[in-house]
């Protein structure tokens, strides 16, 4: 059972490259999310999906776009990357709206 | 605006004694509340969580309490054992915002032997 599964689990960009992080998961979640975790500044949530073709914004979404490509895959790509966008992004899964989050291992991301 | 807060970025307890995590929230309409715990290298896993129609919840050695009135609540491990050692984020969800949530900067637990 995997769970909530993020591909790549490393990537370094140089500034104003693309890029796109992928998440599936197979617990047949409705809701998906993308946090950013930074030194000294917790988790903070970048978009969400509270169900298939539905995305909303979290608290940091500047910069970043989404897609729900249906109820198991939710992606988060950067489309010019600057390095304010170097951090650990994990995404997350739950059953229902603000409930417990099943979170993947993270993707930690560079940006030169 | 930080609507979740943890004050203590380390905490350093001796093998065997009580570990007290704190945590504060400022959102009134915050109604769940819940512990994650996270190893470096890995994502967050669920800890513990308590309803705001309780005051107590308690799984083994963990055990959170929640003080409506003052806005807090904390987390006690005991007794602490080395594997405890991990960053604790404190997180709370129903604060009419965006879905998800809303997690404190975390404390880094340290237990010594």
């Amino acid at each position: 059972n995997a769970g909530v599964t993020q591909t790549p689990k490393f990537q370094v960009l140089k500034t104003g490259q693309s890029m796109t992080l992928q998440c599936a998961q197979d617990m047949n979640h409705n809701s998906m999310y993308w946090y950013r975790q930074d030194p000294g500044m917790g988790l903070r949530l970048i978009y969400y999906s509270a169900s298939e073709g539905t995305t909303d914004k979290g608290e940091v979404p500047n910069g970043y776009n989404v897609s729900r490509l249906n109820k198991r895959e939710f992606s988060l790509r950067l489309e010019s990357a600057a390095p304010s966008q170097t951090s650990v992004y994990f995404c997350a899964s739950s059953e229902m709206r603000d409930g417990e989050l099943f979170f993947g291992e993270g993707s930690r991301l560079t940006v030169l | 605006d930080q609507q979740v807060k943890q004050n203590s970025p380390s905490l350093s307890v001796q093998e065997g004694r009580i570990s007290i995590l704190n945590c504060d929230y400022t959102n009134s309409m915050f109604d769940y509340f819940l512990w994650y715990k996270k190893y470096p290298a890995e994502g967050p896993t669920f800890l513990i969580s308590i309803s705001s129609i309780k005051d107590k919840n308690e799984d083994g050695r963990f055990t959170v309490f929640l003080n409506k009135s003052a806005k807090h609540l904390s987390l006690h491990i005991v007794p602490s054992q080395p594997g405890d050692s991990a960053v604790y984020f404190c997180a709370a969800s129903g604060g009419g915002g965006a879905d998800g949530l809303t997690f404190g900067k975390g404390t880094h637990l340290i237990i010594q032997p």
